[in-house]
């Protein structure tokens, strides 16, 4: 059974970065691409990038590139999603997100809410 | 960047009736060397992560209900819930697939 786990609830300055972690098991982690979907309050949902597991390549969107950093471990099978200088409206809830056969998101994890405030 | 448009914003429907979503691209997401429409449709319960529901218009994961179908081609697809149950109060997601960056359509709220 596949499952993603992320880490918990964050609580940011603006101006500071925020890591955020995703564990997958239950699959051959270097098999499928690991995207960053996040959803700001009450609102829809974003997608950010992906990265994929073998190798490691990255695909962000243009809106957030030169502050977003995916990374990886293989060893722990576990994706980072690095955001950086922060502001209020970068406030949401991140998911990351396995994809299937293509590139729709077909498991996720449980959501991490990030809260940017002075 | 291929917008996607959902229609209508909330709908509200009573128990056992037909609900029904549109959902419709700012150009199409039928790639013609395999005849597939690359659009997904996810359902996401207050508090939780989306769902997958379909994927390629039309195809069920594993588990979803047969009251759930979707349908279309090219720029415009529905998502029909045939019978609503209470379970199915949630907002309901389609995304494209077709072409780098992925996105979602606004949202639409299905309500009892």
């Amino acid at each position: 059974q596949v499952h993603l786990v992320q880490s918990g609830a964050e609580v940011k300055k603006p101006g500071a970065s925020v890591k955020v972690s995703c564990k997958a098991s239950g699959y051959t982690f270097t098999t499928y691409y690991i995207h960053w979907v996040r959803q700001a309050p009450g609102q829809g949902l974003e997608w950010m990038g992906r990265i994929n597991p073998t190798g490691g390549s990255t695909t962000y969107v243009q809106k957030f590139q030169g502050r977003v950093t995916m990374t990886m471990d293989t060893s722990t099978s576990t994706v980072y999603m690095d955001l950086s200088s922060l502001r209020s409206e970068d406030t949401a809830v991140y998911y990351c997100a396995r994809d299937g056969v293509s590139e729709f998101f077909q498991h996720w994890g449980q959501g991490t809410l990030v809260t940017v405030s002075s | 960047d291929i917008v996607m448009t959902q229609s209508p914003d909330s709908l509200a429907v009573s128990l056992g009736e037909r609900a029904t979503i549109n959902c419709r691209s700012s150009q199409t997401v039928l790639y013609n060397s395999n005849n597939k429409n690359y659009l997904a449709w996810y359902q996401q319960r207050p508090g939780q992560p989306p769902k997958l529901l379909i994927y390629w218009t039309s195809t069920r994961e594993s588990g979803v209900p047969d009251r759930f179908s979707g349908s279309g081609s090219g720029t415009d697809f529905t998502l029909t819930i045939s019978s609503l149950q209470a379970e199915d109060v949630a907002v309901y997601y389609c995304q494209q697939y077709y072409s780098s960056p992925w996105t979602f359509g606004q949202g639409t709220k299905v309500e009892i």
